[in-house]
């Protein structure tokens, strides 16, 4: 029983690198998110998806690319570092039906950007 | 626009009392859930409880219940008989339409910390 699993779980990056961080679920969830989770805050939505082929923005996507190619799968691309984009990572998964409200998440990507 | 307020950034409380974690939420929308996570030292986001804005009965699970108050716009939870294990920090976080986002709009947590 995966869950969702992210990886990497640490990453050091230098500013200007680009990298993705992988998200993937076995559940058939249809809702697919990422969170970043930065010192003394909750999470803040980075992008989201309802369904392969469809994403759209949330509160900070700037610095940030997604696709949902398959159902399985929501990876969250960074295309030029910044220090600012130094911070946890969380991706979460639930589906559309009567137990849409179970939101499961990842365990956490650490990335610093130096 | 979403918010949620948590307006108790640390508690300190004796093992086996009784907790009651503070959260008040704005929102336009009709119809909106509200969560409840743990997040331990290690980092992971752990589920402990949801209310639907349309719920008539406060939401419990195990030890935690819900204190809904719909009119206040405040859904504080309640951590009963505490345990040294409860120690982490505590997200209040609410899901509806607003904006368009179909996420959760977080808090920003209450560190709580439980003494022997």
């Amino acid at each position: 029983n995966a869950g969702v699993t992210q990886t990497p779980k640490f990453q050091v990056l230098k500013t200007g690198q680009s990298m993705t961080l992988q998200c993937a679920q076995d559940m058939n969830h249809e809702y697919m998110s990422w969170y970043r989770q930065d010192p003394g805050m909750g999470l803040r939505l980075i992008h989201y998806s309802v369904g392969a082929g469809i994403t759209d923005q949330g509160e900070v996507p700037n610095g940030y690319n997604v696709s949902r190619s398959t159902t399985e799968d929501f990876p969250l691309r960074l295309l030029s570092a910044a220090p600012s984009q130094t911070s946890v990572y969380f991706c979460a998964s639930r589906d559309n039906g009567v137990s849409g409200n179970t939101i499961y998440f990842g365990e956490g990507s650490w990335l610093t950007v130096v | 626009a979403q918010k949620i307020t948590q307006t108790q950034p640390g508690m300190f409380v004796q093992e086996k009392e009784a907790v009651t974690l503070d959260c008040t939420y704005d929102t336009s929308d009709p119809s909106y859930g509200l969560f409840w996570y743990k997040q331990p030292s290690s980092g992971e986001m752990i589920f402990l409880i949801y209310q639907g804005s349309y719920d008539q009965q406060n939401a419990t699970e195990g030890r935690y219940s819900l204190n809904f108050q719909k009119a206040r716009k405040s859904a504080n939870l309640v951590i009963s008989a505490s345990q040294l294990g409860d120690s982490a920090m505590y997200f209040c976080a609410m899901r509806g339409k607003g904006g368009g986002a179909d996420g959760l709009t977080f808090g920003k947590g209450t560190h709580l910390i439980i003494q022997p």
